[in-house]
């Protein structure tokens, strides 16, 4: 299965851009990337998904180099309610038993 | 749409009893999965399943049972609830096309004295 590994926590100041890097080193060639964020005592809530090169929304962008081994979820000017754990997800798996492991995720502090 | 739903919302049970764990979705998703997260820990997979009639194992599936007689309807049942079942569930929905991403309902939350 495809395992992530990512920082276990972050500082960051209020109006700063935040990068919060994602490796998957075994990432199969039908896994997408996604990023969920979650505040307590709620489940997680989608931020954003891709498969290459670059994606943007209106919350965050994700950007994906050409191995895809790793990806790099940018959340510009965070503001404190951008305060929240970040997970990166990569699946469905290279089995194909859609089996959804979600890694221990980045715990993000933003400081006023 | 409500989405997804869970009930109850908090449950404490004893160790021994059994329990139902409820979950609803009304977005004719194909896919359900079950998650449970510990204090301060990341979401664990104990259950899921790709359509009626067909589910799977996750990581951690020791001590619960789940079925899929419709597509709407997940249950997780707990067979002999024990104190390291103690935590916030999660239950998940999404459409069975890869890239689709997950819902997540909001959680219950589970004390085993």
């Amino acid at each position: 299965l495809a395992k992530t590994t990512q920082p276990i926590s972050m500082d960051s100041y209020e109006g700063q851009e935040v990068n919060i890097t994602c490796s998957h080193n075994n990432i199969a060639t039908n896994d997408y990337i996604t990023w969920y964020q979650q505040f307590p005592s709620q489940g997680p809530r989608f931020i954003i998904q891709g498969y290459k090169t670059k994606v943007t929304n209106e919350v965050a962008s994700l950007f994906i180099p050409a191995d895809r081994k790793s990806s790099t979820l940018s959340l510009p000017r965070v503001s404190l309610s951008d305060t929240a754990v970040y997970y990166c997800l990569v699946g469905p798996s290279t089995s194909g038993t859609y089996k959804y492991i979600f890694g221990t995720g980045t715990r993000l502090k933003v400081l006023a | 749409n409500a989405g997804v739903t869970q009930t109850p919302k908090f449950q404490v049970l004893k160790t021994g009893q059994s329990m139902t764990l409820q979950c609803a979705q009304d977005m004719n998703h194909e896919y359900m999965s079950w998650y449970r997260q510990d204090p301060g820990m990341g979401l664990r997979l104990i259950h899921y399943s790709v359509g009626a009639g067909i589910t799977d194992q996750g990581e951690v599936p020791n001590g619960y049972n789940v079925s899929r007689s419709t597509t709407e309807d997940f249950p997780l049942r707990l067979l002999s609830a024990a104190p390291s079942q103690t935590s916030v569930y999660f239950c998940a929905s999404k459409r069975g096309r890869v890239g689709d991403t997950q819902y997540f309902g909001p959680g219950t939350r589970l004390t085993v004295l």
